[in-house]
């Protein structure tokens, strides 16, 4: 069935490194939003991609949508400790599906 | 504004016990959903709701179900609980269906022993 994957599931990183969450997705999509989570907390909408090759950014973060719309990708860079926390992307077609999120852990 | 409630926050049941988790939004959004999220598996959707009175089957709907009376509430009930639905149940809400960003509630614990 259609799938939406991400990589890794796992990221340490010390304070000040560069991080990125890959999300693949089996089928086209129609637009692809970006939350995160908190541990203990629940998922918060970060930004809605759109059209094909979209990059947006918000301070560190940048996002970006694959040229096929299959594919997105979330940068951080220069990582904080508040950055902690699980990165979910959403892919949108027919219907919503999660990806599984990356864990992002933070080293002061 | 309060956005997404859930009550409650925490739940042990044991094995056979039923139960309804509470929903409620107050940003007259016409879509509603119950999610479930393991260790590993992301989130995975129970039930939704397209408006007032309608209901449909997510990905993982049995042992579940769902009720919408009123816009602002979404109820999801378990009937008769299984260790198997031991998790953390989020509630969500938008304003479109499939264009439009999540808003989730703060989440239940369960815990089915």
């Amino acid at each position: 069935g259609q799938q939406v994957m991400q990589i890794p599931q796992y990221q340490h990183v010390q304070e000040g490194e560069d991080f990125t969450t890959y999300c693949n997705s089996s089928t086209t999509l129609s637009n692809i939003q970006w939350y995160k989570q908190r541990p203990g907390g629940h998922p918060v909408f970060l930004i809605q991609l759109v059209k094909s090759g979209e990059v947006k950014k918000q301070k560190r973060l940048t996002f970006q949508f694959g040229e096929a719309k299959k594919n997105s990708s979330l940068h951080i860079t220069a990582t904080q400790t508040t950055d902690v926390g699980t990165y979910f992307c959403e892919g949108s077609y027919d219907k919503v599906i999660f990806g599984p999120g990356t864990s992002l852990s933070v080293i002061p | 504004n309060a956005g997404v409630t859930q009550t409650p926050k925490f739940r042990v049941l044991k094995t056979g016990q039923s139960m309804t988790l509470l929903c409620a939004q107050d940003m007259n959004h016409e879509y509603m959903y119950w999610y479930r999220q393991d260790p590993g598996m992301g989130l995975r959707l129970i039930h939704y709701s397209v408006g007032e009175g309608t209901t449909a089957k997510g990905e993982v709907p049995d042992g579940y179900n769902v009720s919408r009376l009123k816009k602002q509430n979404f109820l999801l009930g378990l009937e008769s609980a299984a260790p198997s639905q031991t998790s953390v149940y989020f509630c969500a809400s938008s304003y479109g269906h499939l264009n439009s960003p999540l808003h989730f509630g703060n989440g239940t614990r369960l815990t089915v022993t």
